[in-house]
């Protein structure tokens, strides 16, 4: 059964630097999205990319924020200038119709 | 803006006892309604949804009905199992609105089940 797959599962990264976190969607879905997880808090929407550009994205995805789809497969997130408190499991989802599929998650630690 | 609200965590329950963790919604179109659910260390996923109105999902012994008048998608399972230990996300995806796919997620609802 086709899966989302994303890389690294865990990341550790001092405060200040930039951190890429990848994606590998589902291979005939269009819609990908980026959540993430504080811990112990909510899963919070923060991007939604469709044809190659972004076409929704949240109060939390300010500039330190970017996604791309460089090749046609992967789907990348970049934290610019990471913070402390953008420790949390990113999770990479790519949709078919109304149905999100979901990757394992990165869990991004800033210290 | 759309909101999703569950009952707080956890819950605990004995091996077979019967599950509810309730969930209610704010829309202002016409949402899917979906369960979620994460394993210790795993990702999300997806466990059963409803789309419109009175459809009833259903998956792994797990139910859960689309009530529009109380704008509500209650989960219920009738014997819970060690296995079913998780957190359990209810979340709505409103298309009409203008939200895409994008999924509204509520706290979480951890559950424990114990022999």
């Amino acid at each position: 059964e086709p899966e989302v797959t994303q890389t690294p599962s865990h990341q550790v990264t001092q405060m200040g630097q930039e951190v890429i976190l990848r994606c590998v969607p589902i291979s005939n879905h269009l819609y990908f999205y980026w959540y993430r997880q504080i811990l112990g808090q909510k899963v919070e929407f923060l991007v939604s990319f469709y044809n190659n550009e972004i076409s929704e994205k949240s109060e939390i995805f300010d500039d330190q924020f970017s996604v791309e789809r460089p090749d046609g497969s992967n789907f990348t997130l970049k934290i610019r200038s990471t913070k402390l408190e953008d420790s949390a499991m990113y999770f990479c989802a790519s949709v078919k119709d109304t149905e999100a599929f979901f990757g394992q998650g990165t869990r991004l630690t800033v210290v | 803006g759309d909101s999703v609200t569950q009952m707080e965590g956890p819950v605990t329950l004995s091996e077979e006892a019967f599950l509810t963790i309730n969930c209610t919604y704010t829309a202002t179109g016409y949402p899917s309604l979906f369960w979620y659910v994460q394993y210790p260390g795993e990702g999300l996923q997806l466990l059963l949804k409803a789309t419109k109105a009175d459809d009833k999902g259903s998956n792994k012994g797990f139910e859960a009905t689309y009530r529009k008048e109380t704008t509500s998608f209650h989960l219920e399972k009738g014997s819970v199992q060690v296995s079913d230990s998780a957190v359990y996300f209810c979340a709505l995806s409103d298309l009409l609105t203008g939200g895409g796919n994008k999924l509204t997620f509520g706290t979480g609802t951890q559950l424990k089940v114990e022999l």
